[in-house]
């Protein structure tokens, strides 16, 4: 059972470079959700999708934007990385009909 | 808006010790709470919910009570262990589900042997 799958584990970005970051999940999950975790800060919410096609921004959405063009996928993109933004990346998912969420295993990015 | 505060930590224990982690919420509605559990280079776990007020919930030892006079939901273990050394993150949601999970800052908790 693969369930929800970040890519990449790790990166290393100068500041001012873009990248983005895939989570995929294979259990049909209609929600989608982007937080970072920052020590002493606990999950922060970045954005969110309800459904295919659709986003929402969260608590932290400045600085990133986020695509859901496919059911299984959302993707977290950085158009200019700030130091700010080093963090831990956890996506997770789940159906309306469950209130438990099911988290990936996190991207920690550094930008230098 | 919604909010989750909890114990700051880290909290360290001895195997076997008894385990309290203090949740309170701030919260519009009448909220579903959750507690999830971070092992370590891992993603979070939902380790147990409540839905009602006097609701349990309990999963691998550990028990939770939703309190809605106090506004708490007390995260609690009889007998720690070594593999219970995690970060714990209180957390809640609206009863419908539809708004995400609202997380509090987490504690983190080390049991020595």
């Amino acid at each position: 059972n693969a369930g929800v799958t970040q890519t990449p584990k790790f990166r290393v970005l100068k500041t001012g470079q873009s990248m983005t970051l895939l989570c995929a999940q294979d259990m049909n999950h209609e929600y989608m959700y982007w937080y970072r975790q920052d020590p002493g800060m606990g999950l922060r919410l970045i954005h969110y999708s309800v459904g295919e096609g659709t986003t929402a921004k969260g608590e932290v959405p400045d600085g990133y934007n986020v695509s859901r063009l496919k059911k299984q996928n959302f993707l977290l993109g950085l158009e200019s990385a700030a130091p700010s933004q080093t963090s831990v990346y956890f996506c997770a998912s789940r159906t309306p009909a469950s209130d438990g969420y099911t988290f990936g295993s996190g991207t920690r990015l550094t930008v230098v | 808006g919604d909010s989750v505060t909890q114990m700051e930590g880290p909290v360290t224990l001895s195997e076997e010790a008894f385990l309290t982690i203090n949740c309170t919420y701030t919260a519009t509605g009448y909220p579903s709470l959750f507690w999830y559990v971070q092992y370590p280079g891992e993603g979070l776990q939902l380790l147990l919910k409540a839905t009602k007020a006097d609701d349990k919930g309990s999963n691998k030892g550990f028990e939770a009570t939703y309190r809605k006079e106090t506004t708490s939901f007390h995260l609690e273990k009889g007998s720690v262990q070594v593999s219970d050394s995690a970060v714990y993150f209180c957390a809640l949601s609206d009863r419908s589900g539809n708004t995400p999970l609202v997380f509090g800052k987490g504690t983190r908790l080390s049991v020595i042997a």
